[in-house]
């Protein structure tokens, strides 16, 4: 079985700041991927980035950057100089090869203050 | 701009009424989703429609009907709802499973049941 958790509910930070949002996931797939998605408060899931798990390499999209490390079975995004706009609910997911359906971890509501 | 563009964005419906919601993607994805979202969760698996066939019903109740009438529309037919079944419904597109394809999500609709 699947399992992701985001151990942190809420984090509220103060404009640009930095912020890091955690993901642990557990699988016995050798071949499985990795999501983030922002969740602002119209509704809509925003897709930010997929990760393979035979890539370990991490990425840097703008502010935003992704730490893959599977000797620690972790996913961790992080915002740096953190923005307003950045406010939302942001999900870990995991999806086994061949599998039709995310694992959503509960989700973490980061909001950013002015 | 989302590429899977669902309707109506907000319904409020009686607990007699029929009602239907509406998805419709143009990314050539041959999966296709709904899932509901309550308040401060994750969003739930419902149904997976996968080349036009009903190819994941996650045990929901007889009350929410999908129909894929063709590769790029979907939709959920809801009779005799209930309160509880007020919530954010999503609609996804993907390609098929087989890589662990990311899965692209609509704005949803917001429905609540009175």
């Amino acid at each position: 079985a699947q399992k992701v958790t985001q151990a942190q509910t809420e984090i509220s930070v103060v404009e640009k700041e930095d912020v890091t949002l955690d993901c642990v996931y557990e699988t016995r797939d050798t071949t499985y991927y990795l999501f983030w998605y922002k969740q602002p408060p119209s509704g809509e899931l925003v897709f930010l980035i997929r990760r393979n798990s035979f890539d370990e390499q991490n990425e840097i999209s703008g502010r935003y950057s992704w730490n893959f490390q599977k000797s620690t079975s972790s996913f961790n995004f992080t915002i740096t100089a953190s923005q307003v706009v950045d406010s939302a609910v942001y999900f870990c997911a995991l999806r086994v090869r061949y599998g039709q359906n995310f694992v959503f971890g509960p989700g973490t509501r980061l909001s950013v203050l002015p | 701009d989302t590429e899977v563009t669902q309707t109506p964005k907000h319904l409020v419906m009686g607990m007699t009424n029929k009602k239907s919601l509406k998805c419709e993607q143009h990314m050539g994805h041959r999966a296709m989703y709904w899932y509901k979202q309550k308040a401060k969760k994750p969003p739930e698996l419902m149904f997976v429609y996968s080349y036009e066939k009903l190819s994941i019903n996650e045990s929901v109740p007889s009350r929410f009907s999908p129909e894929c009438p063709n590769s790029s529309l979907l939709n959920l037919h809801l009779h005799a709802l209930q309160p509880e079944d007020s919530a954010l419904y999503l609609c996804a597109s993907s390609q098929p499973r087989g890589s662990g394809n990311t899965i692209y999500f609509g704005e949803g609709s917001w429905l609540t049941v009175v």
